[in-house]
């Protein structure tokens, strides 16, 4: 059973492109959750998805940045206009869903996004 | 809003030394608290995960206790390798808050030959 996958590895865009990061679960995993590990700082929650539903995006930046969780694929986690600070490590985590508080969260071994 | 905070930031220790990192959460309506590892420029691997009705875990080297009422958790390293070298995190599970982990700053341990 292939853990959670995260491509690409690593990302080097220029200021004011777009920058694109996907997410494929685990097998048998319905629920996607994306962290942001800055520089010299921990991991922050962003966004947690379910398949084609975004249940909780208290953690994502208002603008420029959006998530989703097709019915089909992977989970995409998108950059708009990417500036400098947006350079850091992005993680991918899924679970399988179920009751509060078991359902445990695997993590995939992120992407490193560079922004020049 | 929880925070979570890990004490100390960076250590250092000859191996074969028995070690303790401290996580303290300022919410202690948590479902539970975990232990990761982190390898430079790698993922993070789950080490330990203690429910809330649990006061310890154990798995080989590792011994991760939880002490819900003071808001703190440690996780003891036993007999420490340079192997152990990483960084540690814990991450708290808010009651609550959905099932968003909030994670720790880490310690960044480094075990010496």
């Amino acid at each position: 059973n292939a853990g959670v996958m995260q491509n690409p590895r690593h990302l080097v865009r220029r200021r004011g492109q777009e920058a694109r990061l996907r997410c494929s679960p685990m097998k048998g995993h319905s629920h996607v959750y994306w962290y942001r590990q800055l520089p010299e700082e921990g991991l922050k929650f962003m966004v947690y998805l379910q398949k084609e539903n975004i249940i909780d995006e208290s953690g994502m930046p208002k603008e420029r940045f959006s998530a989703e969780f097709p019915k089909e694929g992977p989970s995409i986690l998108r950059i708009q206009q990417v500036v400098r600070g947006d350079s850091a490590a992005y993680f991918c985590a899924s679970s399988p869903g179920g009751l509060a508080g078991t359902d445990t969260q695997y993590f995939g071994p992120g992407t490193r996004l560079t922004v020049l | 809003k929880q925070e979570v905070t890990q004490i100390p930031a960076a250590l250092s220790v000859p191996e074969g030394e028995n070690l303790v990192l401290n996580c303290s959460f300022t919410d202690s309506a948590i479902y539970n608290l975990q232990w990761f590892r982190q390898d430079p420029g790698k993922g993070l691997t789950s080490l330990l995960l203690i429910q809330s009705s649990q006061r310890e875990q154990t798995s080989g080297r590792l011994n991760a206790s939880l002490d819900k009422s003071s808001g703190r958790s440690t996780l003891y390293i036993a007999a420490s390798q340079p192997g152990d070298s990483a960084t540690y995190l814990c991450a708290a599970l808010l009651t609550g808050g959905g099932n968003k982990l909030t994670f720790g700053t880490g310690t960044q341990l480094k075990v010496e030959l």
